[in-house]
């Protein structure tokens, strides 16, 4: 197991409503990544939070926003849901920033938007 | 500007039998290429990857990729597919330096393997 946790597994919103996903590091990690996956396609950066404050954004509009607390958990926020926004959302965790090749991703969060 | 393309989005193969899933890349840079695998309702995990050094890289679970600079690919491979294989693995393309606003899923292969 890569020990990093994700809830809920999964979650039916209405658009225009807003949502909470919460993302636990694995022990030890300060950093941690979150990707969108739509279906039928790869993940795609959203941003990454060190330490409590983004290193890094993807393309993603501000209504997408996150946090990052003293223990290195983390949530992703969405404000105003739009029917696109349905996707898995994976959160990743990794000892350092900058080294993909380190990240150790959660199972994902399933979000329908109707 | 970086692109991945995985050129199947679904491959069969029977058990026993060799696994190619095929992944081409292009890139204004040199970049680091990773193979991760998504089992359902796990998250992804790291297979392989080329950075700078061996073009062979071996991974884990018996993977290997080669890193072919004139032909911009970076193929995966197994000699012989075990039933616990068949997942949806990820060809990934990311810069040896910068932030992660510049890594480049593909758009991944099914892999289904037959008993």
């Amino acid at each position: 197991e890569t020990g990093v946790t994700q809830s809920p597994t999964h979650l039916i919103k209405t658009r225009g409503q807003q949502v909470t996903l919460r993302c636990s590091s694995q022990s030890g990690h300060n950093t941690v990544s979150w990707y969108q996956q739509a279906l039928g396609q790869g993940p795609q950066f959203i941003f990454q939070y060190y330490r409590e404050e983004e290193n890094g954004r993807g393309n993603f509009p501000p209504r997408f926003s996150g946090l990052q607390f003293p223990n290195y958990s983390s949530e992703l926020n969405v404000n105003a849901l739009e029917l696109d926004d349905s996707a898995l959302y994976l959160c990743a965790s990794s000892l350092d920033r900058g080294r993909l090749n380190e990240q150790y991703f959660g199972p994902g969060t399933r979000l329908t938007v109707t | 500007a970086q692109s991945v393309t995985q050129l199947d989005s679904h491959v069969s193969v029977s058990e026993g039998t060799p696994v190619l899933l095929r992944c081409n890349y292009s890139s204004s840079y040199s970049p680091s290429l990773f193979w991760y695998v998504q089992h359902p309702n796990k998250g992804l995990q790291l297979l392989l990857k080329y950075t700078s050094a061996a073009t062979l890289v071996k991974g884990i679970n018996g993977f290997e990729a080669e890193f072919k600079k004139s032909e911009t690919s970076f193929h995966l491979t197994k000699p012989s597919a075990h039933m616990s294989d068949a997942a949806e693995y990820f060809c990934v393309g990311a810069p040896r330096s910068g932030g992660y606003q510049k890594v480049t899923f593909g758009i991944g292969t099914k892999l289904q393997v037959i008993p």
